[in-house]
């Protein structure tokens, strides 16, 4: 069954520590996608990056970071020396195929970062 | 370039009340999508257009939604009537091609408000 797992739902950090953002899926296709989206107070969902399936390698942008693991099906992100900005709701989301051969986006339920200044 | 344009942001309505969304997605965008968010949840899709062709509108709740793409560009999502359990965010999104691995683009919702 293709599933994601956020499970921490609200986090609070103060600014400029560091704060990772836990991401499990579940899904039996060996071909698929994984993304990360920001959803600030403002409502709409800001893209931030998309992995594939057949690549492990560590991606780092900035002050993310993402931490892709297909031995314990996990796509973490980093955010290193937290702004105040960095203020949001992050979902994680898996794009495989169903059953029925068209692919399918499943977002998980988000967890909310507090930056307190 | 302009990202995916959504119409009205807000609304508010009584319950069985008509209501209507509009979306623009980008442009050159062959895929579209209407998602439901509701309150600390993630977006859920409603519906799938490829092009002017539905291709996956299993959880659109028929009995009272309806979707149309017209001419494979904007497209208009149709709750009637709209019942107290409708409150929610309702976002547009677009990817440039047909497969999964596209990324999707969302714009900003519409915050429907139903009493």
């Amino acid at each position: 069954a293709q599933k994601v797992t956020q499970a921490q739902t609200e986090i609070s950090v103060v600014e400029k520590e560091d704060v990772t953002l836990d991401c499990v899926y579940e899904t039996r296709d060996t071909t698929y996608y994984l993304f990360w989206y920001k959803q600030p107070p403002s409502g709409e969902l800001v893209f931030l990056i998309r992995r594939n399936s057949f690549d492990e390698q560590n991606e780092i942008s900035g002050r993310y970071s993402w931490n892709f693991q297909k031995s314990t099906s996990s796509f973490n992100f980093t955010i290193t020396a937290s702004q105040v900005v960095d203020s949001a709701v992050y979902f994680c989301a898996l794009s495989d195929t169903t059953t029925s051969g068209t692919y399918k986006y499943i977002f998980g339920t988000g967890t909310r970062l507090k930056v307190l200044a | 370039e302009a990202g995916v344009v959504q119409s009205p942001r807000y609304k508010i309505i009584e319950k069985k009340q008509p209501v209507a969304f509009w979306c623009n997605p980008i442009s050159g965008h062959n895929t579209l999508y209407w998602y439901l968010q509701n309150l600390g949840q993630g977006p859920e899709l409603l519906i799938r257009y490829e092009n002017e062709e539905a291709v996956d509108d299993s959880q659109l709740p028929k009995d009272r939604f309806s979707a149309e793409r017209l001419k494979g560009v904007d497209s208009t999502l149709k709750i009637q009537p709209a019942e107290l359990g409708d409150s929610a965010v309702y976002l547009c999104a677009s990817s440039l091609g047909t497969s999964g691995r596209d990324t999707q683009y969302f714009g900003p919702g519409t915050r429907l408000t139903v009493l």
